[in-house]
């Protein structure tokens, strides 16, 4: 039963234009939001995140958006760069949670 | 500096074997976990630590057994391989709750 869902397998987006991942969770106990980026035979490093007390948070080009009454978060990067294409990963967790629930990535490709 | 190391990176093995892998941080963070990746590419949680004890153990078959020597370590021994096992399993730290994760480069485990 996937709690955390990315619906979209796979973006292709030209260098320098907006690059924008969605995800869905279905959990009502969720209140923190993570996004992952992961190279191939490489471990996920930390992206991004946001608490369910936000609805947007913005780190470089890189910026959040948390939308609790849909149970839905992007991931907005501008502009798309060479090096962003990699697999992103959603993840959420709830408070008293010792654990993330991921989910199935969304692999990003940037066209020259 | 590797902040998350395991070891090793690939694994081949035969069904019915018995095989550990190693996990160490250096992060001084006080919580572990292993994680599944299947070949649907999902990230599942197995196991969480905190401080040396179990608190998580997400219906893992008990041929799976964690062992967590001191903080800085979470090994994973597996009996009896079977082929359903082949997948990559990462290892990550944390401190102060499950949200910033930092993750291993990850063990592809093939069972032939």
């Amino acid at each position: 039963d996937q709690q955390v869902k990315q619906n979209s397998p796979s973006l292709s987006v030209q260098e320098g234009r907006i690059s924008i991942l969605n995800c869905d969770y279905t959990n009502s106990m969720f209140d923190y939001f993570l996004w992952y980026k992961k190279y191939p035979a490489e471990g996920p490093t930390f992206l991004i995140s946001i608490s369910s007390i936000k609805d947007k948070n913005e780190d470089g080009r890189f910026t959040v958006f948390l939308n609790k009454s849909a149970k839905h978060l992007s991931l907005h990067i501008v502009p798309s760069q060479p090096g962003d294409s990699a697999v992103y990963f959603c993840a959420a967790s709830g408070t008293y949670d010792y654990k993330l629930s991921f989910g199935a990535g969304t692999t990003v490709t940037v066209r020259a | 500096d590797t902040a998350v190391s395991q070891t090793p990176k690939y694994l081949v093995t035969q069904m019915g074997n018995d095989k550990s892998i190693k996990c160490e941080q250096n992060l001084g963070h006080d919580t572990m976990y292993w994680y599944k990746q299947d070949s649907k590419k999902f990230l599942k949680i197995m196991f969480s630590y905190n401080n040396k004890e179990l608190i998580i153990n997400e219906t893992v078959p008990n041929r799976f057994s964690p062992k967590s020597p001191d903080k800085a370590h979470l090994n994973l021994h597996i009996n009896s391989l079977e082929l359903g096992d082949s997948a990559v399993y990462f290892c990550a730290s944390s401190q102060d709750g499950p949200y910033e994760q930092y993750f291993g480069p990850g063990t592809r485990l093939t069972v032939t």
